[in-house]
């Protein structure tokens, strides 16, 4: 199975403070990176994805930055909320094919 | 409103028993997924179909297996043969034409008793 690592596994951020999560991959064919979003009890729900052609894409309080040659992009959310508080999955894929997640990493933020 | 409806949320079975969990969507997307999901886990797929009456193993399909006869439905059966079944289980669905991510349904969590 293709490998996806994220880190940290866990991360406790005080509140307006920045949350950075990083996801590593290994398929250099992969060409969507996405970023899901889940609460307790609920599916995963598209967060924010870049595509390989750009290195920064941000919408709101949510950057995600991409590093081709390090296999590597990251989700990076400004003035973290509690409400923040989930479990992210990165799941980098490629269209036509099966899109492979990592093992989560779960935020909270203090309020 | 337009999604995916997973039921039941909860669902409870005897050693030896069969059961199936449901997945319906009205997005009208070809694709559609079956993912387990295990605590501190990422999502591992169990079985994905790409259109009406095909269907492909993942990763971890053994003990399951499922059907696609309508386009909106795409039923999970877990078998005696599946071990270890307590888990939480996402269906998810797809339009590959769209290059839209996939949609997900709020999950069944299965308990053995």
């Amino acid at each position: 199975q293709q490998q996806v690592k994220q880190s940290p596994q866990s991360l406790i951020v005080q509140k307006g403070g920045i949350s950075i999560i990083n996801c590593a991959y290994e398929n250099t064919a992969f060409d969507y990176f996405p970023w899901y979003q889940q609460f307790p009890g609920k599916g995963p729900a598209l967060l924010i994805a870049i595509r390989p052609d750009v290195s920064e894409k941000k919408e709101g309080r949510f950057t995600i930055s991409f590093n081709k040659s390090a296999k590597q992009f990251s989700l990076h959310i400004m003035d973290s909320q509690p409400g923040d508080s989930a479990t992210y999955f990165c799941a980098p894929g490629s269209w036509g094919q099966n899109f492979v997640f990592g093992p989560g990493t779960r935020l909270s933020v203090l309020p | 409103d337009g999604g995916i409806t997973q039921s039941p949320k909860y669902l409870f079975r005897k050693e030896g028993q069969n059961v199936t969990l449901s997945c319906e969507q009205n997005l009208n997307h070809d694709a559609m997924y079956w993912y387990r999901q295990d605590p501190g886990q990422g999502l591992r797929l169990i079985y994905y179909s790409q259109i009406v009456n095909d269907f492909q193993k993942g990763d971890i399909a053994e003990g399951y297996s499922v059907s696609r006869e309508k386009k909106e439905s795409f039923p999970l059966t877990v078998t005696s043969a599946q071990k270890n079944p307590t888990a939480f289980y996402l269906c998810a669905s797809q339009d590959p034409s769209s290059n839209q991510p996939q949609h997900f349904g709020d999950g069944t969590r299965l308990s053995i008793l």
